[in-house]
């Protein structure tokens, strides 16, 4: 079965630091992955996602920046960090491209505070 | 744009309790209807879906009902249990022409059983 490893689980950043977290992806191939954030008292919300290596697509304005320099590899990051960062970040794959009711797989999380 | 509005948590409920947590969204077209849990420590999984109104999703003794009328996807269930505790979220399929399998995620809601 496909399964998403993302680390760390948690993090503390001062601002103004850079920024590098990463999903991998294992037991599929060529998925679409999503970068998704919740802010404190929010929904989670999509920020990227990609349906192949080097195909990023943005959804929101924002101090972040993705790449998906291998197939079941996906990257956010940010070159300065700010405190309106902190959140949740969520990394999810769909293992096919097909009808659009196929199972989402997740991540466990990134819980990163920026202080 | 579409989005799904859930009721605020937390929800603190005794054993064998009944539960309901309201989901209602808004949406053009027919996306489908899912809802998430995530345990404490690990990933989002799937709970349970609804592709099309009327129908019914169950899974683990949860329920819930894609109701167009009241465009609303409540998850129930009879007699919960201390290991049902977990962050619930509800989400829609936001994909239109694209099929790119974005969702759009309420802001969950947290469900605490207690013995």
């Amino acid at each position: 079965s496909q399964t998403i490893h993302q680390w760390p689980a948690t993090l503390v950043q001062p601002v103004g630091s850079p920024l590098s977290l990463e999903c991998t992806v294992e037991g599929t191939s060529n998925p679409n992955l999503y970068w998704y954030r919740q802010a404190a008292g929010r929904g989670l919300q999509l920020l990227f996602y990609s349906v192949g290596i080097g195909q990023i697509s943005s959804e929101v304005p924002q101090n972040l920046s993705a790449s998906r320099p291998q197939d079941r590899q996906f990257i956010l990051s940010s070159k300065k960090l700010l405190l309106s960062d902190s959140g949740f970040y969520l990394c999810a794959g769909l293992k096919d491209r097909g009808p659009v009711n196929t199972e989402a797989f997740f991540g466990q999380g990134t819980r990163l505070t920026v202080v | 744009g579409n989005s799904v509005t859930q009721m605020e948590g937390p929800v603190t409920l005794s054993e064998e309790a009944f539960l309901t947590i309201n989901c209602t969204y808004t949406a053009t077209g027919y996306p489908s209807l899912f809802w998430y849990v995530q345990y404490p420590g690990e990933g989002l999984q799937l709970l349970l879906k609804a592709t099309k109104a009327d129908d019914k999703g169950s899974n683990k003794g949860f329920e819930a009902t894609y109701r167009k009328e009241t465009t609303s996807f409540h998850l129930e269930k009879g007699s919960v249990q201390v290991s049902d505790s977990a962050v619930y979220f509800c989400a829609l399929s936001d994909d239109g022409s694209s099929n790119t399998g974005k969702l759009i995620f309420g802001q969950g809601t947290t469900l605490q059983v207690k013995p």
